[in-house]
């Protein structure tokens, strides 16, 4: 069973489409994150939540939508796709927030191209 | 603003030596660091979780240390194998609990 699973595994699209990726934990874990890995390989924090409430929003432009229906699932929603979006998307959930021994568990990635 | 900075950025060690990775961070008020291993194609795996008091762990042929006064952790990895080929990520929890990774280090052991 995967702990963390995030849709599409790559996605290719258009500039100016509108697309999503899905993510889902089976940990039972509180809170999720979605990371961003661009062509230099950094890892930056997009968005956080915790029980379904978002508590971290970082400097990322308002056509990125993130959405938590319940607490085991983080879907991302990308309006007007540009290509300085391409990058490799990560979900991850732990299990609590705030707490000094929290464990990161992530997904396998999706590789979203915009042409 | 924190900044982990990781080297060598790269290196390939043959099978069997011991692999010393490095990582600093600027800024020594963190709450924990994490290392992660990344596969191609894969996402991150915690190898091990140092919390700030804590001044090393140790899992299996793997250790991480931590000098918190001085930004610095090392991850030794024991006896290399051709499995361990990997990209390693170094991790630090801080502020408000927000991650800030470094860009890794990308590993190649030769059988």
């Amino acid at each position: 069973d995967t702990a963390v699973s995030q849709t599409p595994k790559y996605l290719v699209t258009q500039m100016g489409n509108d697309k999503s990726i899905k993510c889902e934990q089976n940990l039972g874990h509180d809170t999720m994150y979605w990371y961003k890995q661009d062509s230099k390989k950094f890892l930056k924090i997009m968005f956080s939540y915790n029980n379904k409430e978002l508590i971290i929003n970082e400097t990322v432009p308002n056509r990125f939508s993130p959405k938590s229906p319940d607490k085991a699932h983080l879907n991302l929603h990308i309006n007007s796709l540009e290509l300085g979006d391409s990058a490799v998307y990560f979900c991850a959930s732990s299990q609590d927030w705030g707490k000094t021994n929290e464990k990161l568990f992530f997904g396998s990635g999706t590789q979203l191209s915009v042409l | 603003k924190q900044e982990v900075t990781q080297i060598p950025a790269a290196l390939s060690v043959p099978e069997g030596e011991n692999l010393v990775l490095n990582c600093s961070f600027t800024d020594s008020a963190i709450y924990n660091l994490q290392w992660f291993r990344q596969d191609p194609g894969k996402g991150l795996t915690s190898l091990l979780l140092i919390q700030s008091s804590q001044r090393e762990q140790t899992s299996g042929r793997l250790n991480a240390s931590l000098d918190k006064s001085s930004g610095r952790s090392t991850l030794y990895i024991a006896a290399s194998q051709p499995g361990d080929s990997a990209t390693y990520l170094c991790a630090v929890t801080y502020g408000n609990n927000r991650l800030a990774f470094g860009k890794g280090n990308q590993v190649v052991v030769i059988p």
